[in-house]
């Protein structure tokens, strides 16, 4: 069964600082790959997706994510954080259609602490 | 576009009561989805519709909850007689048909709070 795992429960960094949220996925075939951010109150936003093609994805927001088959990772990276990026993240999988369509996979999610 | 809209954004209820969730999705996106999302966790499938049709349920989804997608428009979630663990975010989300049906828009969710 596929699943998503981010090891990382909260990160704290300092503004202007770079970042990086760990995910990792199983799953035997190649996967559709997304993060998401939720802040509080809000819904989740989609910050950018890997379907095929390039390996390295850029998002909104300034955030990138690298596809790393070899280590089932699809980690995201920003080089220099603000402090509006403060908001839980969320690695989700989508497996091929199925019944499910196009249901998502998630990880539980890393919380970004930004401190001045 | 006006996104994804969910109603009540709050609602409070009494242990056995019964709760309706409204969710708009985006106009032309004919796929809907029901998530599910507790403290700490990531959001967990419950539900799909392709157009009125619902194609897929999570074991997840008790008998107690029931969800419909009538024309094809808008939803809801129903959950009869609560229970202090129904207590959750319910998140809606849409997609357009095709590939990029991978991509979802969330509401902003309704959060359940069983008493």
């Amino acid at each position: 069964a596929q699943s998503v795992t981010q090891p990382d429960i909260h990160i704290t960094v300092s503004e202007g600082a770079s970042l990086e949220l760990r995910c990792n996925y199983s799953y035997g075939a190649t996967p559709y790959l997304f993060w998401y951010v939720q802040s509080p109150g809000q819904g989740l936003q989609l910050l950018l997706k890997y379907f095929s093609g390039d390996t390295l994805v850029q998002g909104i927001k300034g955030f990138e994510a690298e596809f790393k088959r070899s280590q089932s990772s699809f980690n995201l990276r920003k080089p220099s954080v603000h402090w509006s990026d403060a908001a839980e993240y969320f690695c989700a999988v989508g497996a091929l259609p199925t019944n499910s369509g196009y249901a998502l996979n998630f990880g539980k999610g890393t919380s970004l602490l930004v401190t001045p | 576009d006006t996104g994804v809209s969910q109603n009540p954004r709050h609602k409070i209820t009494k242990r056995g009561q019964n709760v309706t969730f409204r969710c708009d999705p985006i106009s032309e996106h004919n796929r809907l989805y029901w998530y599910r999302q507790t403290l700490g966790q990531g959001p967990e499938f419950l539900t799909y519709f392709q157009n009125e049709a619902q194609l897929e349920k999570s074991r997840l989804l008790s008998d107690r909850f029931s969800a419909e997608r009538p024309k094809g428009s808008f939803s809801t979630l129903e959950i009869q007689r609560t229970e202090q663990g129904d207590s959750a975010m319910y998140l809606c989300a849409s997609s357009p048909t095709g590939t990029s049906g991978y991509e979802q828009y969330f509401g902003p969710g309704t959060r359940l709070t069983v008493t």
